[in-house]
C-alpha cells in the first residue's frame, strides 16, 4: 500500500543534544510537509518541500532544519532541542495545486 | 491572518447524531478538509468539499458548507464509540502552500 512512514515513532532525547526524525513516502508526491503538534493543539507547519525548493515558516525556530535528499525521504533535524520542542512531529506529502495531505503516523519526541 | 476555530469538546450517546462546528477566515478556497485523530496517530484524512458545494454526504457523514457565513460543519449520523477522536477542520492558506488547522473537537462517545 501507498504510505507515509515515520521513524522512529517515539524518540526520547536530552536537552541540547541533536535528533534527527525521518520521513519516506512511496506515494511519489512532489510536495512533503513537517508540522509540530504540541499537547491539545493544532498542528502547525514548520516548513515544506515542494519538490527540492525549501520553503520555512516564518515563525519555525532556527533550531529546526530540514532535508530532502530525494523525493522518497525528509528528514527533520533539530539542533538543539529544548523543552519546549517536546511534541508530536508530522510529515504529510501531497502534489502540487491539491490541497489534500497524506499524513504519517507521527513521531512523539520527549526531551527531558 | 488566517484562522481556522471550532468548538473544542463534544460528548454523545453512541447512536446519536454528532455536530462538529467549525468557522474560517479565508474564503478564497478550493477545498475544505476534514481530518481525524486517533490517539497517539497521525491525522486521517475523513472527508472533504468543494467550496461550489452546499453539501456532501459520504455514508455516515455529512458535510454542510455556508460560504456566505464561512462555517463549515460535520455531522456524523449513528455516533459509534470508535468515533471517538480528534476532529480537526482544516482551510488551505491563501498561497495553498499549507493548510490551516483548528485545534481540533474531540468527540467523546458513550455507550
Amino acid at each position: 500500500d501507498a504510505m507515509v512512514i515515520q521513524n522512529p515513532r517515539y524518540q526520547v532525547t536530552q536537552f541540547g543534544k541533536p535528533v534527527t526524525l525521518s520521513c519516506s513516502q512511496t506515494l511519489n508526491h512532489n510536495v512533503m510537509y513537517w508540522y509540530q503538534q504540541k499537547s491539545s493543539q493544532a498542528p502547525k507547519l514548520l516548513f515544506h518541500y515542494y519538490d527540492k525548493d525549501f520553503n520555512n515558516e516564518a515563525d519555525t525556530p532556527d533550531n529546526f532544519q530540514s532535508r530532502r535528499p530525494n523525493t522518497s525521504f525528509c528528514f527533520l533535524d533539530i539542533r538543539s532541542p529544548g523543552l519546549g520542542d517536546t511534541a508530536m512531529y508530522l510529515c504529510a506529502t501531497g502534489t502540487s495545486g491539491k490541497n489534500e495531505q497524506f499524513f504519517g503516523p507521527g513521531t512523539r519526541l520527549t526531551v527531558l | 491572518g488566517e484562522d481556522v476555530e471550532q468548538s473544542l469538546f463534544l460528548s454523545v450517546r453512541e447512536g446519536d447524531s454528532s455536530v462538529i462546528n467549525c468557522t474560517y477566515t479565508d474564503s478564497s478556497s478550493t477545498y475544505l478538509y476534514w481530518y481525524k485523530q486517533e490517539p497517539g496517530a497521525g491525522l486521517q484524512l475523513l472527508t472533504y468539499i468543494f467550496s461550489n458545494m452546499d453539501m456532501k454526504q459520504d455514508q455516515r457523514l455529512t458535510v454542510l458548507l455556508n460560504k456566505k457565513d464561512k462555517h463549515l460543519s460535520l455531522r456524523i449520523a449513528d455516533t459509534q464509540t470508535g468515533d471517538s477522536a480528534i476532529y480537526f477542520c482544516a482551510d488551505p492558506n491563501q498561497a495553498g502552500t499549507a493548510l490551516i488547522f483548528g485545534k481540533g473537537t474531540t468527540l467523546s462517545v458513550s455507550s
